[in-house]
């Protein structure tokens, strides 16, 4: 089973819906979820970060975490066409402050006007 | 906001040449990494450092990679004797403890 698993899309929607994008994570002991937004050919950038104590809500973006199914979604609302990017979920892995991160392969999002 | 830089932001080179790319992390972090992100997969954690020495490696970063913060600023990665299966984008990322990893713009990296 693979460590971080996202459906890698397309994922189309009209301009002003609700995109919902999932992560699934294998380590039951993951006590923190980040979400990056890459542009094709760009970096990673950071869009929110959850820990396990709760969910998170940051303007439009709301990041929410299903323990006990071992998945973290990643809700966007009022969708811009400016959101159309790649979705990556990313998973701290090892112990201490000093951890890599381990990547799902990202949910390519489409947002059409 | 403080940002990661990198240089080059591109870089083509023949194979079995060395390359070394630049990272200059956010001035106050203390860990460092590095990432590669082959074109259409996804980004693969290289290695870590803290504290001038390596605190974790990946199965890719083999006896050709190696890792220098050579100052206080810069933190390198030097590939020795590039293969063609290294082309990809390299990402260096910094954090304070506990807090995320920041990413550089990456160097494309494309091998003859």
């Amino acid at each position: 089973q693979k460590e971080v698993e996202q459906n890698s899309g397309p994922l189309s929607v009209p301009e002003g819906a609700i995109a919902s994008l999932n992560c699934t994570y294998s380590d039951r002991g993951s006590q923190s979820f980040f979400w990056y937004r890459q542009y094709s050919g760009k970096s990673p950038e950071l869009i929110m970060f959850i820990y396990s104590n709760g969910d998170k809500e940051d303007g439009r973006f709301t990041a929410q975490l299903n323990k006990a199914s071992q998945y973290v979604s990643l809700l966007i609302r009022d969708s811009q066409p400016s959101d159309s990017a790649t979705y990556l979920c990313a998973v701290p892995r090892g112990a201490g402050n000093n951890r890599k991160l381990i990547w799902g392969l990202g949910t390519s999002l489409a947002v059409n006007p | 906001e403080p940002e990661v830089t990198q240089t080059p932001s591109h870089q083509v080179t023949q194979m079995g040449q060395e390359v070394i790319l630049r990272c200059v992390p956010i001035s106050n972090h203390l860990y460092f990494y590095w990432y590669r992100q082959i074109l259409g997969q996804k980004v693969e954690f290289l290695v870590s450092f803290y504290n001038n020495e390596i605190s974790e490696k990946s199965e890719i970063f083999d006896d050709q990679f190696s890792v220098e913060r050579p100052d206080g600023s810069n933190f390198t990665l030097k590939i020795r004797s590039t293969k063609l299966e290294d082309s990809a984008m390299y990402f260096c990322a910094s954090s304070d403890s506990l807090q995320p990893q920041h990413f550089g713009d990456g160097t494309r990296l494309s091998i003859l």
